[in-house]
């Protein structure tokens, strides 16, 4: 069964600083790695699409690399602002889902960007 | 920019009310999701369809139900609310065909809070 963690659950940093979240799949068996962000309350936006063929993508502030061998993805933040500040979430489409696009979601990563 | 609906955003309801949430998108998506989560939590798929017509139970058993009679309208109805179905829940929207066609887009989310 396919598991998805986030590491780690939260984060705080001061404005400026880059980071990278961190997101583990067990199973490697993927068609491709979503990366969402979600205000409190709010529905999800989202970042990023990562094909299983690919290795990473970006889009402007953010790069989002896969190592699906290793069952890793990374989200990376440059000069982060306090808009940033939001929960990112992760989600693994398997490749047996055939045509459902069923994702697998993780728990999340908290981030607060202080000014 | 993605167009998914969702009405209700909040809903205050007592024991025993039948509900429906609300959920179309402009895309001309054949797939689409309704997810549940609870606060702090992560999303766990409830319902899918692939298309008109089509269907199925998602995940993590749900005591509500789900109609595709128009590509654009996934409603979500609950018979009878009870509070442990308090929760945000959350629709998306999916297409087919091209690899980048599979990113999953999400509607606002919809609070319900069961008295």
């Amino acid at each position: 069964k396919q598991e998805v963690t986030q590491i780690p659950a939260a984060l705080s940093v001061p404005e400026g600083e880059n980071l990278v979240l961190n997101c583990s799949f067990t199973d490697s068996a993927i068609y491709n790695l979503q990366w969402f962000r979600q205000d409190p309350g709010k529905g999800l936006t989202s970042l990023l699409l990562i094909q299983s063929s690919q290795r990473e993508q970006t889009s402007g502030r953010l790069n989002a690399s896969l190592d699906k061998s290793s069952g890793r993805s990374t989200l990376y933040i440059a000069a982060s602002q306090p808009g940033d500040s939001a929960t990112y979430l992760c989600a693994v489409r398997l490749k047996g889902s055939g045509n459902t696009g069923k994702l697998i979601f993780g728990q999340g990563t908290t981030l607060q960007v202080k000014p | 920019e993605a167009d998914i609906y969702q009405t209700p955003r909040y809903l205050v309801i007592g024991t025993g009310k039948k509900i429906t949430l609300e959920c179309s998108q402009t895309m001309g998506h054949d797939k689409m999701y309704w997810y549940q989560q609870d606060p702090g939590m992560e999303l766990h798929l409830i319902h899918y369809s692939y298309g008109v017509n089509s269907t199925e139970k998602g995940d993590l058993s749900s005591e509500s139900t789900v109609s595709r009679i128009r590509t654009e309208h996934f409603p979500l109805t609950l018979e009878s609310a009870r509070p442990s179905h308090t929760s945000q829940y959350l629709c998306a929207s999916s297409g087919s065909g091209t690899p980048a066609s599979n990113e999953q887009y999400f509607g606002p989310g919809t609070r319900l809070t069961v008295t």
